[in-house]
């Protein structure tokens, strides 16, 4: 099977711009999460889909919205992006999502906001 | 809330070493699972082991083995006979239900030829 997708895997935005990431799972896997990490914070959680549906969000401002896609691709929104956002994004993929699920991370994409 | 807390940011290794690699961390879950994820240098998080919280056995996946001390609230890590493929920044990682995963700061491990 191939394994997660994330698109593009380098972005250049300047302040204030929009940018919207995908992530494409593992086949036959229907939850997503995405993850923010940042060489001071680490990885922090933003939100998992699961059935095109948001069932679990981190703590992060309304900027940061997602979706997801009959097919089970998911996408991230960024709005207003403030330089703080530069950081390499992931995505992570499972079956089900259930507790007995490992997730699978892509490569993730990184961004860079001047 | 869950934290993770990875106190040790940097360590190295001789190659064909052990090492180990620490990692608490706090919650009121009774039923949860813990991970440890390897990052390479540019490259994607792959999963290294993982156990589950009401296993007592600790988990063991070839060089790789775990101490869990449920009671402490510790996962440590242990890799023997290390190889260079070894370095990489190690996340320990903490899921109770629903999906959320609540990752440690990261260790850098560089395994020295």
């Amino acid at each position: 099977k191939a394994g997660v997708t994330q698109t593009p895997r380098y972005l250049i935005k300047t302040r204030g711009q929009q940018v919207t990431l995908s992530c494409s799972p593992i086949s036959g896997h229907r939850s997503v999460s995405w993850y923010q990490q940042t060489p001071g914070q680490g990885l922090q959680f933003l939100f998992e889909y699961f059935s095109e549906t948001q069932r679990n969000k981190g703590n992060f401002p309304g900027r940061f919205s997602g979706r997801q896609f009959s097919n089970s691709r998911s996408e991230m929104n960024v709005s207003t992006l403030e330089l703080g956002d530069s950081a390499l994004y992931l995505c992570a993929s499972s079956p089900a999502g259930t507790d007995t699920d490992t997730q699978y991370f892509g490569p993730g994409t990184r961004l860079t906001v001047l | 809330a869950q934290t993770v807390t990875q106190s040790q940011p940097e360590m190295s290794v001789q190659e064909a070493e052990t090492v180990t690699l620490s990692c608490t961390y706090d919650t009121s879950e009774s039923n949860y699972y813990l991970f440890w994820y390897k990052q390479p240098p540019s490259r994607q998080m792959i999963l290294v082991i993982r156990q589950e919280a009401y296993k007592q056995q600790n988990a063991t996946e070839n060089r790789f083995s775990v101490n869990f001390q449920k009671a402490a609230k510790s996962f440590s890590l242990k890799i023997s006979d290390s190889q260079l493929g070894d370095t990489a920044m190690y996340f320990c990682a903490f899921m109770k239900g629903g999906n959320q995963f609540y990752f440690g700061t990261g260790t850098s491990l560089t395994v020295i030829p």
